[in-house]
């Protein structure tokens, strides 16, 4: 597509239920990445997947929080027993190369009551 | 650990009142820094890299500099539509990942 697609926008749940979000990156772009924007905050890094390499998680911030990329395109964030404080903006960027600029989505906003 | 400080964090001009964004960082081994503009839901959309001192790099109103220590945002003659939140971030030594500051949140007048 002509630029990185997410889904849904916006999610509500209830805390405890697990959620999924979904990226579609720009068709071509070999980097994939995962950030969270909380209200007043920067953005957090959570997750890069390169290729076929070992994804870097080590912005995850527990053991709730995976993420996998299938065929090296659409990427998955999957949130288990969701918190209130995992309430936030998640963000995927994919990018041509790992030295090249980000390309990010308009995010899920995810609330959980 | 990568640290980057923007100030201020808002800052609210006038039509034509130019004025300097800044962005101060802390890297071991500085891969690029990297400016984005944020509008209200909406993703980072990007502005700038500047990877070494001195590097300068212009945009319409907007033009980015870099020193070993700060990176500014100067925006000349700002006009109401250059209202958004402008982020900077560093990429560092052998990472991968940008890390991005709290952003400064500009409001321009008319």
């Amino acid at each position: 597509g002509a630029g990185v697609s997410q889904s849904p926008s916006n999610k509500v749940t209830e805390k405890g239920k697990d959620v999924e979000l979904r990226c579609d990156p720009i068709s071509g772009h070999t980097a994939l990445y995962w950030y969270r924007q909380s209200l007043g905050q920067g953005l957090e890094f959570l997750i890069y997947f390169q290729g076929n390499s070992a994804p870097d998680k080590s912005g995850l911030p527990s053991d709730r929080f995976s993420a996998e990329r299938t065929g090296g395109s659409v990427s998955t964030l999957t949130i288990q027993r969701t918190q209130q404080e995992d309430s936030a903006v998640y963000l995927c960027a994919s990018s041509s190369d790992v030295k090249e600029k980000l390309f990010f989505g308009s995010g899920t906003q995810l609330s959980v009551l | 650990e990568d640290q980057v400080t923007q100030s201020p964090e808002a800052l609210r001009l006038q039509e034509g009142e130019s004025s300097s964004l800044n962005c101060s960082y802390t890297v071991s081994g500085l891969r690029g820094l990297f400016w984005y503009r944020q509008d209200p839901g909406k993703g980072p959309e990007f502005l700038f890299t500047l990877y070494s001192a001195g590097e300068e790099k212009e945009k319409e109103r907007l033009k980015a500099t870099l020193t070993k220590k700060e990176s500014f945002l100067h925006i000349t003659a700002p006009k109401p539509e250059d209202s958004a939140t402008y982020l900077c971030a560093v990429r560092s030594g052998t990472a991968s990942k940008l890390t991005f500051g709290t952003g400064t949140r500009l409001q321009v007048t008319l």
